[in-house]
């Protein structure tokens, strides 16, 4: 199983809603990542979660919040977003901690914020 | 400021001929370098990776140069296909994997 996998696919919310991505993989790797990409835009590096320590770039608003229940989920907890926050939502993991290995990706989220 | 540039937004190749996708950086500190290819409505897949202690890594039809006095490196695909057809991101991190920074990426189109 090389998979990494990411529900839902899609997803529209409004901005009073809350909502949750997931993130699930059975590789055992010891880290796990949350990107988000924007069009025509590289992926921006949110959260990592290695070894049981959570990273966090700064500028990611606190209506973002990661949660790591065990070493292979990663959810991504989504409260009062904006429209400009809608994006593919990417989640990555690596066998070690560090995107200097191979990285295996989900499909992603497609989130719409209305 | 952009640490990984990838100045090409776009290629076009003929099917059977060579890519050449360019990529360089800016920031010293990285040593190890990697290639995403991704297609549409998919996440990233990863292609060929390359550490600085290397001015050169192969696998199949992808080779990876690195000049590190320059800052540049390049992703040669050759014979290319048109299944090659997507968008490839140029990749760069520290030795300990911190700093992970993608580039903007090349859309490459392979014509049949």
């Amino acid at each position: 199983d090389t998979e990494v996998t990411q529900t839902p696919k899609h997803l529209v919310m409004g901005m009073t809603n809350k909502k949750s991505l997931k993130c699930e993989q059975h590789m055992g790797h010891r880290a796990m990542y949350w990107y988000k990409q924007k069009a025509k835009k590289p992926p921006e590096l949110m959260f990592v979660y290695s070894y049981e320590k959570l990273s966090i770039n700064e500028s990611v608003p606190s209506r973002f919040s990661p949660e790591c229940p065990n070493s292979s989920l990663l959810n991504l907890h989504l409260h009062a977003l904006q429209p400009e926050d809608s994006a593919l939502y990417l989640c990555a993991s690596s066998r070690e901690g560090g995107m200097n290995t191979e990285a295996f990706f989900g499909q992603g989220t497609r989130l719409t914020v209305v | 400021d952009q640490q990984v540039k990838q100045n090409s937004p776009s290629l076009s190749v003929q099917e059977g001929r060579i890519s050449i996708l360019n990529c360089d950086y800016t920031n010293s500190m990285f040593d190890y370098f990697l290639w995403y290819k991704k297609y549409p409505a998919e996440g990233p897949t990863f292609l060929i990776s390359i550490s600085s202690i290397k001015d050169k890594n192969e696998d199949g039809r992808f080779t990876v140069f690195l000049n590190k006095s320059a800052k540049h490196l390049s992703l040669h695909i050759v014979p290319s296909q048109p299944g090659d057809s997507a968008v490839y991101f140029c990749a760069a991190s520290r030795r300990d994997g911190q700093n992970f920074v993608f580039g903007p990426g090349t859309r490459l189109s392979v014509l049949p």
